[in-house]
C-alpha cells in the first residue's frame, strides 16, 4: 500500500518558473525523503528531512515538513527543462519497521523550454 | 562499484517461466531493498535485508517470489512460474543503514508474455 499522496498528479510550467509539489502521509515518521525519476530510469535521492526538522534547502530545492498536518512540500526554484521528471515523496516510519520506504504515486513535472 | 547495479535491464519471459533478477549494491551498504513499480505508480516495497538476514518479506505478492542475499552483498530476486501480472519494473536499493537515503539501481523491466 502507498502511504504518501502527492499533489498535483501532474504539473506543467515554463522554464524559469517555480514548481511546488505537495505530499501527505498517514503515520508517524522518522524521516521523509524526496526522489526524482526520469523516464525509464531509477530513482535519484534529492533530499531527506527528519521528523524534528521543519525546513531544508539543497541548491534550488526547498523542502518543508509539517508533522502536525502530516504533510511536506517540495519547491524547485528557477526550473529548467532538465527538471522534467516524476517526483516522489517517501516516508520512513518511526518505531518498528523503521526502514521501509513507502512511496506515493508521484507528481509528473513537465518544464517547457 | 560507483552505484547500485541491476541485471538484466530488460527481461521478456513467457508465462510460466522462472526468472532471476540480480542486484549488486554499493559496497559496504548494510541495508538492501527490493521494490516493484507498476507503470504510472510509485514503487511498492517487496522485501528488506540487513546484511544476509531477510528481516521483512511482507511485500512479496505470493510464494512464487523469493529473494536471497546469502553473503550480505549481491542479492537475487527470483520469480517462479511468472504470470502477466508480474510485469513491472523491479528496483533494488541499498543504504548505509536502515534510515538514511537509499541509492537505487536502474531497475529491471520484466515483461511477461
Amino acid at each position: 500500500s502507498q502511504q504518501g499522496e502527492e499533489d498535483p498528479q501532474a504539473l506543467s510550467i515554463q522554464e524559469g518558473e517555480n514548481a511546488t509539489m505537495n505530499c501527505s502521509y498517514k503515520t508517524s515518521i522518522n524521516n521523509l525523503q524526496w526522489y526524482r525519476q526520469n523516464s525509464g530510469r531509477g530513482l535519484v535521492h534529492l533530499i531527506l528531512i527528519r521528523s524534528n526538522e521543519r525546513e531544508k534547502h539543497s541548491g534550488r530545492l526547498r523542502v518543508t515538513l509539517d508533522t502536525s498536518k502530516k504533510s511536506s512540500s517540495l519547491l524547485i526554484t528557477a526550473s529548467r527543462a532538465a527538471d522534467t521528471a516524476s517526483y516522489f515523496c517517501a516516508t520512513v516510519p518511526s518505531g518498528a519497521g523503521s526502514y521501509q520506504l513507502t512511496f506515493g504515486k508521484g507528481t509528473k513535472l513537465s518544464v517547457i523550454p | 562499484g560507483a552505484g547500485v547495479s541491476q541485471s538484466p535491464r530488460y527481461k521478456v519471459a513467457k508465462r510460466g517461466q522462472d526468472v532471476a533478477l540480480r542486484c549488486d549494491p554499493i559496497s559496504g551498504h548494510v541495508s538492501l531493498f527490493w521494490y516493484q513499480q507498476a507503470l504510472g505508480q510509485g514503487p511498492e516495497f517487496l522485501t528488506y535485508f540487513q546484511n544476509e538476514a531477510q528481516l521483512d518479506k511482507s511485500g512479496l505478492p505470493s510464494d512464487r517470489f523469493f529473494a536471497e542475499r546469502p553473503e550480505g552483498s549481491v542479492s537475487t530476486l527470483k520469480i517462479q512460474r511468472t504470470q502477466q501480472e508480474d510485469s513491472a519494473v523491479y528496483l533494488c536499493a541499498s543504504s548505509f543503514d536502515r534510515v538514511t537515503e537509499a541509492f537505487f539501481g536502474q531497475g529491471t523491466r520484466l515483461t511477461v508474455v
